[in-house]
């Protein structure tokens, strides 16, 4: 098993580009989720999906969209890139028991 | 708001002291309180967990302590070593089942 997987590992973006970031998991986890992590902040949700199909807001929603079109993969879009989605994004999956498993994350430096 | 504190936000430990984090939170229907290890350039990792309906867990050097009167649980290190140096974070299952509230995270150093 590979865990969670997270597509880049990097990325520079230039102020209103777009982006995908891609999360898998061959877990079979109904649950996914979406993190952004800041210096000081701990990690802040930013949207979350309880099966294939459903989509819900976290914490921090705003300048994000995602979509679960399959149960394995979770996407996260950013239209219109701002220097404020600068950021660690952390994706993770979830047991039927509350247990969440974390990818490696991806690290985005928006100019 | 559902909200968790935790405290210190920085600890340095000699090698083979205890290290003690603790976290408090405020929503009283959560029952699930994670503690996650992060190493540095990684994804957080689960290190234990406990459940509402216990008031302690112990695995090896780690144990974690649940209050659920005073709304607080602690991680409690012993015989630290250098390799325990991380940033770790508590957390809390918000009463409607789905997401984890984070507390910011203690940075801990074990020093040789």
């Amino acid at each position: 098993n590979a865990g969670v997987t997270q597509t880049p590992k990097f990325r520079v973006l230039k102020t209103g580009q777009s982006m995908t970031l891609l999360c898998a998991q061959d877990m079979n986890h109904e649950y996914m989720y979406w993190y952004r992590q800041d210096p000081g902040m701990g990690l802040r949700l930013i949207h979350y999906s309880v099966g294939e199909g459903t989509t819900a807001k976290g914490e921090v929603p705003d300048g994000y969209n995602v979509s679960r079109l399959k149960k394995q993969n979770f996407l996260l879009g950013l239209e219109s890139a701002a220097p404020s989605q600068t950021s660690v994004y952390f994706c993770a999956s979830r047991t039927g028991a509350d247990t969440q498993y974390f990818g490696p994350g991806t690290r985005l430096t928006v100019l | 708001g559902e909200n968790v504190e935790q405290h210190p936000s920085t600890l340095s430990v000699q090698e083979g002291d205890s290290a003690v984090i603790k976290c408090t939170y405020s929503d009283s229907a959560s029952n699930y309180f994670p503690w996650y290890k992060q190493e540095l350039g990684k994804g957080p990792q689960l290190i234990i967990d406990i459940r509402s309906n216990v008031g302690e867990k112990k695995d090896q050097r780690i144990a974690v302590t649940l209050n659920k009167t005073a709304k607080h649980f602690s991680l409690h290190i012993t015989e630290t070593q250098p390799e325990d140096s991380a940033v770790y974070f508590c957390a809390a299952l918000q009463n409607s089942g789905y997401a984890l509230n984070f507390g910011k995270g203690t940075s801990l150093l074990v020093t040789p």
